[in-house]
């Protein structure tokens, strides 16, 4: 069974630039979660999606910053003109359905470092 | 508002040793679940063991194992018999009713030979 998938594994960005994040979830997941994690801190939540629908984006920045997750195809985080402060690790999960009895399982992380 | 607190931001102990991290979480909720992460150098996030809130027994995962004191809002985790394989960073977390995780800051765990 493959576990969740997200690539690249590192992506450098100039500033100024566009960054896109991809997250494949585990095989009949259906539920897909962000976070990030900034040097020497715990994760913090982004959004969490459904296929073609985003549940809760109360974690994510207002501007620049925006997620989906199509019928076909992996969930994308796209960044936006990325700045030195979203250099981070993004990390995706998945979960079979949702609520706070499904665990979430995590990929291996994207560590963005923008220049 | 939801928090989580990890007060070590390290630990050590000697290899086959025991170890309990310790983690305090704030929340409101009467329903909820808590896990330990481990994240070793690789940086993918690992679960280590969870608890269920409505449970009152302590879950055990081999040498894992976990006191739960919902009164007291703590949750720590104990490793038994520390292994070298055990040294990482360490992360409680919680799940609101948002099904968002709430992560502590971390405890780094180093495992003296």
């Amino acid at each position: 069974n493959a576990g969740v998938m997200q690539n690249p594994r590192h992506l450098v960005r100039r500033r100024g630039q566009e960054a896109r994040l991809r997250c494949s979830p585990m095989k009949g997941h259906s539920h897909v979660y962000w976070y990030r994690q900034l040097p020497e801190e715990g994760l913090k939540f982004m959004v969490y999606l459904q296929k073609e629908n985003i549940i809760d984006e109360s974690g994510m920045p207002k501007e620049r910053f925006s997620a989906e997750f199509p019928k076909e195809g992996p969930s994308i985080l796209r960044i936006q003109q990325v700045v030195r402060g979203d250099s981070a690790a993004y990390f995706c999960a998945s979960s079979r359905l949702g609520g706070t009895a499904y665990e979430q399982y995590f990929g291996p992380g994207t560590r963005l470092t923008v220049t | 508002a939801q928090t989580v607190t990890q007060s070590q931001p390290e630990m050590s102990v000697q290899e086959a040793e025991t170890v309990t991290l310790s983690c305090t979480y704030d929340t409101s909720e009467s329903d909820y679940y808590l896990f330990w992460y481990k994240q070793p150098p690789s940086r993918q996030m690992i679960l280590v063991i969870r608890q269920e809130a409505y449970k009152q027994q302590n879950a055990t995962e081999n040498r894992f194992s976990v006191n739960f004191q919902k009164a007291a809002k703590s949750f720590s985790l104990k490793i038994s018999d520390s292994q070298l394989g055990d040294a990482a960073m360490y992360f409680c977390a919680y799940t609101n009713s948002n099904y968002q995780l709430i992560w502590g800051a971390g405890t780094k765990l180093i495992i003296k030979p």
